[in-house]
């Protein structure tokens, strides 16, 4: 157990839909990621917070939006859903920038 | 553009062995380097780490060894038990130009049997 929690586990929803997911990260980092694991593409990054505000954003659709709030969990919302969304959409944290990250279990999404 | 290779998708290897997982990197702004162990429907799970600065790490069964000139690092097991069988992903960042993001590998499925 990575100590970084991610609700809910599995989402099944439909095309043109939103969803948001949640990441709580472990005590006390400061830092977290967000990357979406798909069958075609891997492991990729999508957007980093750190302490409420973006640090880096990789490549992430004008669909999908993310936020760090004050109490430091993060949301990512997926809007307007397509076929293609479907994937494992995983947080990380660390303490701070450039220190090592530690991943969340995940969150399944399956988009019909 | 794949910056970083894991050029094997499947090793396998005999419990008590060695096993070796090879990555290459083609961005040399990489200054970061990291295995990661997943298992199915878990999240990967952080390993070992290097720094460019060095060329080998080791923590307890897992060593892991870079040659900057060459653009590849390997992960050493050993010895292999059957526990270790799950997808390896080597990832890099480019801390110094590009923050913390991380790149990551395709995988290497290691099965080790008993």
């Amino acid at each position: 157990d990575s100590g970084v929690t991610q609700t809910p586990k599995h989402l099944i929803t439909a095309t043109g839909q939103r969803v948001t997911l949640r990441c709580s990260p472990r005590s006390g980092d400061l830092s977290v990621y967000w990357y979406q694991q798909s069958l075609d593409q891997g492991l990729q990054f999508l957007i980093q917070y750190y302490n409420g505000e973006e640090r880096a954003k990789g490549n992430i659709l004008e669909r999908f939006s993310a936020q760090q709030f004050p109490d430091l969990h993060s949301e990512l919302n997926l809007s307007s859903l397509e076929l293609g969304d479907s994937a494992l959409y995983f947080c990380a944290s660390s303490p701070r920038p450039s220190e090592t990250q530690y991943f969340g279990p995940g969150t399944r999404l399956l988009v019909l | 553009d794949q910056q970083v290779k894991q050029n094997s998708p499947s090793l396998s290897v005999q419990e008590g062995r060695i096993s070796i997982l090879n990555c290459d990197y083609t961005n040399s702004m990489f200054d970061y380097f990291l295995w990661y162990k997943k298992y199915p429907a878990e999240g990967p799970t952080f390993l070992i780490s290097i720094s460019s600065i060095k060329d080998k790490n080791e923590d307890g069964r897992f060593t892991v060894f870079l040659n900057k000139s060459a653009k590849h690092l390997s992960l050493h097991i050993v010895p292999s038990q059957p526990g270790d069988s799950a997808v390896y992903f080597c990832a890099a960042s480019a801390r110094e130009t590009s923050g913390s993001r991380l790149t990551f590998g395709e995988g290497t499925q290691l099965t080790v049997n008993p």
